[in-house]
């Protein structure tokens, strides 16, 4: 089974430009979330979605956007990045349905913007 | 305001010897959840438990277990008898409310070596 996957893996942007950060998931999960990871600062929080059709904030959600068209795929885009937008980017989808609700990740994007 | 402290930044251990993560959490909720993820070197993360604060009750998954107080506002992870593959980066980590992951406060971490 696939689980998450994300694309692309890194990705260097020039400031100013826009730029999509795809996931998706093969496990039907109601639920995802986008997180940001930066030395120092630990993992944050961006956006997520209980469901399909719905989206909320995150701790850090300015400059960034998401939609959930479907359950399987929850893109992240940077209208017009900049330097600080640079981090690891890390997908995560779970079942709030189930018991356990475990959290499931994919691996991650690299974003450089310049 | 919700807040993680993972005062350790970085430990060392023998392989073989047991060790204990400490975790201490800040929040005015009586309804939250408190977490603990683990990333290896190769840059993964990985989901290791979720525990909401109506359940006080120990947690043991071989290895692993898991220490929440109240009392003392800590969720403590203790790996016994360590072995080099539980090498990684341990992060705990807090959401208030009866939301799960939707309103997540993470620490910085604590760097786990462990010494073959």
């Amino acid at each position: 089974t696939a689980g998450i996957t994300q694309a692309p893996t890194s990705q260097i942007l020039a400031a100013g430009r826009s730029m999509t950060l795809r996931c998706t998931q093969d496990m039907r999960h109601n639920a995802m979330y986008w997180y940001r990871q930066d030395l120092g600062l630990g993992l944050r929080l961006i956006h997520y979605s209980n469901t399909a059709g719905t989206t909320g904030k995150g701790e850090v959600p300015d400059g960034y956007s998401v939609s959930r068209a479907n359950t399987d795929d929850f893109p992240l885009t940077l209208a017009s990045a900049v330097p600080s937008q640079t981090s690891v980017y890390f997908c995560a989808s779970s079942d709030w349905t189930a018991s356990t609700d475990t959290q499931y990740f994919g691996p991650g994007t690299r974003l450089t913007v310049l | 305001a919700q807040k993680v402290t993972q005062a350790q930044t970085e430990i060392s251990v023998v392989e073989k010897e047991d060790v204990t993560l400490d975790c201490v959490y800040e929040t005015r909720d009586t309804t939250y959840y408190l977490f603990w993820y683990k990333q290896p070197p190769s840059g993964e993360l990985v989901f290791l438990i979720r525990r909401n604060s109506f359940d006080e009750q120990n947690e043991i998954s071989g290895r692993y277990s898991w220490n929440f107080q109240k009392s003392t506002s800590s969720f403590n992870f203790t790996i016994t008898a360590s072995q080099v593959v539980d090498s990684a980066v341990y992060f705990c980590a807090l959401s208030e409310g009866p939301g799960g992951y939707q309103k997540v406060t993470f620490g910085i971490g604590t760097k786990l070596q462990v010494i073959p």
